[in-house]
C-alpha cells in the first residue's frame, strides 16, 4: 500500500519569494513515481512535475522543482518567485493512485 | 487536441435517486481513473480501468457505486439511492500507457444530493 502525507494545510507566501511544501511518502514498491498537481479555486486539476524513484536528478519544471529525499522518503515542491497566480492548493501524489490531502498556498502581493 | 471530458458538469438530484456520470477520457489513453472530492478535501480513488484488465474497484466506497468503461473508451460512473454524503465534485483521469506517466484530469461533475 502507498501512502501520502502532507502536513501543512495551509501557507502564506510573499510575491516573490520561494515556497516549500512538504510532502512524505510510504511505499513498499522499489519502482514509483511522484507527482506535483495544481488546483486552482477553478477546479481543474493541473499537472506539475513527476519524479521517478530511480531518476538520480531532482526534476525541475521552470519555477517548480522537486527536492527528492529517497532515504527520507520525501518529495518536497519548491515553488521560486512566487506569483499571484500560484495561489491554489496543492497536492502531492504518487503513482498507485494515492494523493496526498493538499496543501492550500496563498501568495501576498 | 481534445482533452478529458465529463458531463454533467453540474448534476443535483433528489436522496435516493440513482445517478450516472460520464467521462470521455483522451483518445487512445488506455489507463482511466474515477475520483471523489469533497469540499475542500484531498483525491479520493474510487476506481481504475486499465486496458481489457478487470478494474480495480477497491476505493469503490459501497456497493450503491459501479462503473463500466465500454470499448475501452467512454466510462460511466453510477450511484445507486443516492445519499447526502455521496455529494461531492467526482473526477476522472486518463494517462496513456506505454511510457507516459501524467494523469490528465477532466473538468469534474458536481454533484449535489439534496
Amino acid at each position: 500500500a502507498q501512502k501520502i502525507t502532507q502536513t501543512q494545510p495551509g501557507m502564506f507566501v510573499q510575491e516573490k519569494e520561494a515556497v516549500t511544501l512538504d510532502c512524505t511518502y510510504d511505499t513498499s514498491d522499489q519502482s514509483y513515481g511522484l507527482f506535483w498537481y495544481k488546483q486552482p479555486s477553478s477546479g481543474e486539476m493541473i499537472f506539475l512535475i513527476y519524479q521517478g524513484s530511480y531518476d538520480e536528478q531532482n526534476a525541475t519544471e521552470g519555477r517548480y522543482s522537486l527536492n527528492f529525499q529517497k532515504a527520507r522518503k520525501s518529495a518536497n515542491l519548491v515553488i521560486s518567485a512566487s506569483q499571484l497566480g500560484d495561489s491554489a492548493m496543492y497536492f502531492c501524489a504518487m503513482s498507485k493512485l494515492s494523493f496526498g490531502a493538499g496543501t492550500t498556498v496563498t501568495v501576498r502581493a | 487536441g481534445a482533452g478529458v471530458s465529463q458531463s454533467p458538469s453540474n448534476k443535483v438530484t433528489e436522496k435516493g435517486k440513482d445517478v450516472e456520470l460520464r467521462c470521455d477520457p483522451i483518445s487512445g489513453h488506455t489507463a482511466l481513473y474515477w475520483y471523489r472530492q469533497s469540499l475542500g478535501q484531498g483525491l479520493e480513488f474510487l476506481i481504475y480501468f486499465q486496458g481489457n484488465s478487470a478494474p480495480d474497484k477497491s476505493g469503490l466506497p459501497s456497493d450503491r457505486f459501479s462503473a463500466e468503461r465500454t470499448g475501452g473508451s467512454v466510462s460511466t460512473l453510477t450511484i445507486q439511492r443516492t445519499q447526502q454524503e455521496d455529494s461531492a465534485v467526482y473526477l476522472c483521469a486518463s494517462r496513456r500507457t506505454g511510457g507516459g506517466y501524467e494523469q490528465y484530469f477532466g473538468p469534474g461533475t458536481r454533484l449535489t444530493v439534496t
